[in-house]
């Protein structure tokens, strides 16, 4: 039973232009969510987060949107560059509830940013 | 500043032979420690996690285990790897307590390949 999902598993997208990443969870007890960015053989970044009492979060280039009642949230990069190309993952917790702080990840996207 | 560490880089085991992999963080204390793995193309699965010295809870049932016999110190072993077992191995730390945020941030990872 996968509580976060990412339902494309890859995204090109030209550079310049905006990368749209959504995320969806089934678990409404989630109250904070995270963006991670992951090149192969490295261990994965922390690019950015948002909590549930917010909607939006921004920072640089990197967007964070919340839609609680449709329980989604999506990633906006703008503008797209080569050099984040990579494979994003969406993570959810339930901040103070779960033992541990534990996430739980979604099944990642690769993107693909064409010069 | 906090940073990560973990040894080695790339295994390359027999089925059969015990396994070691060492995690220390510095900069911190009292951290949470998180061991995960990535099979082949897939997302990051949770295998164990540890809120204190010789604390470790257990995600999924498996053929390893861990150990936290210092603070910042986290191992996972096996005492007869599986072909299954081979994946990209990845430990993690969180803060505790800190009010309304969830981040992990991540080592390097170990890539382990079972012959």
């Amino acid at each position: 039973d996968q509580q976060v999902k990412q339902n494309s598993p890859s995204l090109s997208v030209q550079e310049g232009r905006i990368s749209i990443l959504n995320c969806d969870y089934t678990n409404s007890m989630f109250d904070y969510f995270l963006w991670y960015k992951k090149y192969p053989a490295e261990g994965p970044t922390f690019l950015i987060s948002i909590s549930s009492i917010k909607d939006k979060n921004e920072d640089g280039r990197f967007t964070v949107f919340l839609n609680k009642s449709a329980k989604h949230l999506s990633l906006h990069i703008v503008p797209s560059q080569p050099g984040d190309s990579a494979v994003y993952f969406c993570a959810a917790s339930e901040v103070f509830r779960a033992a541990g702080n534990k996430l739980t990840f979604g099944g990642g996207t690769r993107v693909l940013v064409k010069p | 500043s906090q940073t990560i560490h973990q040894w080695p880089a790339t295994l390359v085991q027999p089925v059969g032979s015990p396994l070691s992999l060492e995690c220390t963080v510095e900069g911190t204390s009292n951290p949470n420690l998180y061991w995960y793995r990535q099979a082949a193309g897939r997302g990051l699965q949770l295998l164990f996690y540890s809120v204190g010295i010789g604390q470790i809870s257990s995600e999924v049932p498996q053929n390893l285990s861990a150990s936290r016999p210092q603070d910042r110190q986290f191992i996972l072993s096996s005492k007869k790897l599986l072909l299954s077992d081979s994946g990209f191995y990845l430990c993690a730390w969180g803060t505790q307590g800190l009010a309304g945020s969830n981040e992990q941030f991540f080592g390097p990872g170990t890539r382990l390949t079972v012959l």
